[in-house]
């Protein structure tokens, strides 16, 4: 399976402030997933994160919130602006591959907005 | 609506017990199901189900997947403390989303 490195590991940050989390991958892959996990909730997709193109969102995910780059096979990024207390969370990079397509995740990012 | 549940919730062991965890599903596409084991942050892969009545086997975790009853079951037998973890079943219906379940929460007492 692939290796994947997220950027920060955890943050604290002030509402209304943004935060750029990145996602690395040591191999290209085609896929790559931002989800989000609220604290005591499980995973919830964010968007996919399109090689060339935009990313597709979720249903109750907008770009303007959520701005995801993916530049090249290896890398994306995804940010949270203008943060409020209810973005507080664990944010978790995934990639498709392998055998039948799994998906495997980074260590994710635990961000706490005050 | 698709969704995962799964149960119990949480669940308290000792050490050399063996637990069963479930996983039923109602989607409207179904390409296959998967296991994770997550422990802080990240979930690590455990198993990944297609066919009914398969059983995956990994060391003393094994998974079964029945597809007539849209379930899942996780076997853990002997269970160590560092199986302590919150166990996620999650469907793919076939466009790379995954649908999670709340998960497990197995704590597992010397």
């Amino acid at each position: 399976s692939a290796v994947i490195s997220q950027k920060p590991s955890r943050d604290i940050c002030q509402r209304g402030t943004s935060l750029t989390i990145q996602c690395q991958v040591d191999s290209q892959v085609t896929m790559m997933f931002w989800y989000r996990q609220q604290p005591g909730q499980s995973l919830t997709l964010i968007a996919t994160a399109n090689q060339g193109s935009e990313a597709t969102y979720e249903s109750g995910f907008v770009i303007d919130k959520f701005p995801i780059s993916r530049p090249n096979l290896t890398f994306s990024t995804l940010t949270v602006s203008n943060m409020s207390p209810e973005d507080s969370s664990i944010y978790l990079c995934s990639v498709s591959g392998g055998y039948q397509e799994t998906q495997y995740f980074g260590p994710g990012t635990r961000l706490l907005v005050l | 609506e698709d969704k995962v549940v799964q149960s119990p919730l949480s669940l308290v062991v000792h050490e050399g017990d063996t637990v069963t965890l479930n996983c039923s599903y109602e989607v409207t596409n179904f390409r296959s199901l998967l296991w994770y084991k997550q422990e802080k942050k990240a979930p690590t892969f455990l198993f990944m189900l297609t066919s009914s009545g398969i059983e995956k086997k990994s060391g003393r975790l094994s998974s079964i997947l029945d597809k007539k009853e849209l379930f899942s079951i996780l076997n853990i037998t002997a269970t160590q403390t560092g199986d302590s973890a919150v166990y996620l079943c999650a469907v793919d219906p076939g466009a790379n989303n995954l649908f999670f379940g709340t998960g497990t929460r197995l704590t597992v007492i010397p």
